[in-house]
C-alpha cells in the first residue's frame, strides 16, 4: 500500500540552527500539508501546498517557516533560527485532490529543540 | 475558528464489549468530520468519516453518528479487540484539508 515517508524520524537540534524536515508524499497525490503536534497539545495545521505553492496557512506558520517542493518526489518543511517552542512532532500528510479526498498522514518526525 | 473538544480522553474496555468517543465543534459550517487512529510509532490514520448531509455512516464494527444541530459527533466501536488499543482522534472542518482536532482518545482494550 502506498504510504507518506518522512525523515527523520527524530532530530535534536540546538536553539537558533536551521531544521528541514524532508517528506515524499503518495506519488499520484497533488496537494501536499503539514501538521504539528506539540507534546500533551492537539494536532495543529500547519499549511498547505498544492501547484508549487502554498495554498493556506495558519497563523502559526510565518517567516520562521517555509515549505519547498524541491523536485517531483520530496516535500520539506523548512524551520529557520528554532526556538524551544518549536519542538514537536511534524506530521506531513498528502492527499489526491483537496474537497473529497482522504489525507494520508506520514508517521511524524519529532523535532527536539535544545 | 473551529473549536473541537473530545471525550473521554482515555478509555478502556474489556474485548468483546464497545466503545464510544464523542466530540463536540464550534463551527455550524464545518461540513466534514473524519475519525484517526493513531498506532504507536505510527501517524494517524483514517478510519472512517461523515459529511454532514449524513446523519450515520457504518463500516464493520465501527460507526459514527452526526448531530449537526447539536454540533457533535460520535464513534463507536462494537466488539472491541486488542488491536482497536490505540489513539483515536476526531476533527472537523470546512475543507477537508484543514483539519481542526480533537485532542485524542487513548483506548485501550483489555483482554
Amino acid at each position: 500500500e502506498p504510504e507518506v515517508t518522512q525523515t527523520p524520524s527524530h532530530q535534536v537540534t540546538q536553539m537558533g540552527q536551521e531544521v528541514i524536515l524532508r517528506c515524499v508524499p503518495i506519488s499520484n497525490h497533488l496537494y501536499f500539508y503539514w501538521y504539528r503536534q506539540i507534546l500533551g497539545q492537539k494536532v495543529e495545521f500547519l499549511v498547505s501546498f498544492y501547484n508549487n505553492e502554498i495554498s493556506e496557512k495558519s497563523e502559526i506558520f510565518d517567516d520562521q517557516f517555509s515549505v519547498e517542493r524541491p523536485d517531483g518526489s520530496n516535500f520539506t518543511l523548512k524551520i529557520r533560527s528554532t526556538k524551544l517552542e518549536d519542538s514537536a512532532m511534524y506530521f506531513c500528510a498528502s492527499s489526491v485532490d483537496s474537497d473529497t479526498g482522504e489525507l494520508f498522514f506520514g508517521e511524524g518526525s519529532r523535532l527536539t529543540v535544545l | 475558528g473551529e473549536n473541537v473538544e473530545q471525550h473521554p480522553s482515555t478509555l478502556s474496555v474489556q474485548e468483546g464489549d464497545s466503545a464510544v468517543i464523542k466530540c463536540t465543534y464550534s463551527d455550524s459550517a464545518s461540513n466534514y468530520f473524519p475519525w484517526y487512529k493513531q498506532e504507536l510509532g505510527k501517524g494517524p490514520q483514517l478510519i472512517i468519516d461523515i459529511r454532514s448531509n449524513v446523519g450515520e455512516k457504518k463500516d464493520q464494527r465501527i460507526a459514527v453518528t452526526l448531530n449537526k444541530t447539536a454540533k457533535h459527533f460520535s464513534l463507536h466501536i462494537t466488539e472491541t479487540q486488542p488491536e482497536d488499543s490505540a489513539v483515536y482522534f476526531c476533527a472537523a472542518s470546512k475543507h477537508d484539508y484543514k483539519l481542526s482536532f480533537g485532542a485524542g482518545t487513548t483506548v485501550t482494550v483489555r483482554a
